[in-house]
């Protein structure tokens, strides 16, 4: 079965750090692009980090220089580094598998598998 | 950055009801459309691929349709386990692929 688990998540005080795991079985992360989309309380989603099969990455403006996205091929994990923490990072974290549709421009992906989400708060 | 707008916000339906959702981008997407169901406290899961594909073991009576700017997710009879918040998704536009705000379905 394809699944994915995250864990790490908790309370930390703005200007804070904090790494969430996303650790995966039924795949191997080495050859699936892996994201990390959150969810701030009672609202939509938004697709934070990728990382690609290449060992290319991707994150969303509003994290650059504070979020670093990685994985270990050995523990077929993908890890999210949050540094500079700030109140408006509180959000639900859930990592996902990007499926690559194979379009020539990357355009076509979806979502699928989620994890079940691990909780962030960034609170003094 | 395109941005995907969802259409209602809410909505009220009962059991065995017809409901549509619409989404519609800031500029053409061609099929580059994916739709989402998320119950409370869960992680969302993959409906509708490719603006009509439906995935695998995700019950027939969700249809998916559009093309360009305009698209509608349809569920031809409200089951229970229906009720839920509902997200599009493009897929032109890599890595930034954005979300809708979500249509949430209530129960009448």
């Amino acid at each position: 079965e394809v699944q994915l688990v995250e864990s790490g998540g908790g309370l930390v005080q703005p200007g804070g750090s904090l790494t969430l795991s996303c650790a995966a079985s039924g795949f191997s992360v080495s050859s699936s692009y892996l994201s990390w989309v959150r969810q701030a309380p009672g609202k939509g989603l938004e697709l934070v980090s990728v990382m690609y099969t290449g060992g290319s990455t991707y994150s969303t403006d509003s994290v650059k220089g504070r979020f670093t996205i990685s994985r270990d091929n050995s523990k077929n994990t993908v890890y999210l580094q949050m540094n500079s923490l700030r109140t408006e990072d509180t959000a639900v974290y859930y990592c996902a598998r990007e499926v690559d549709y194979g379009d020539s421009e990357g355009r076509g992906d979806w979502f699928d598998p989620w994890g079940q989400g691990a909780l962030v708060t960034v609170s003094s | 950055d395109i941005q995907m707008t969802q259409s209602p916000s809410s909505l009220s339906a009962s059991v065995g009801d017809r409901v549509t959702i619409t989404c519609r981008a800031s500029q053409s997407i061609s099929s580059y459309l994916n739709w989402y169901q998320q119950k409370p406290g869960k992680a969302p899961e993959l409906l509708i691929y490719l603006a009509s594909s439906l995935e695998s073991g995700v019950p027939p009576r969700f249809s998916g349709s559009g093309s360009g700017t305009d698209f509608t997710l349809t569920i031809s009879s409200l089951q229970p386990e229906d009720f839920a918040t509902y997200y599009c998704q493009e897929s032109y536009s890599p890595p930034r692929f954005t979300f809708g705000q979500g249509t949430k379905l209530e129960i009448k």
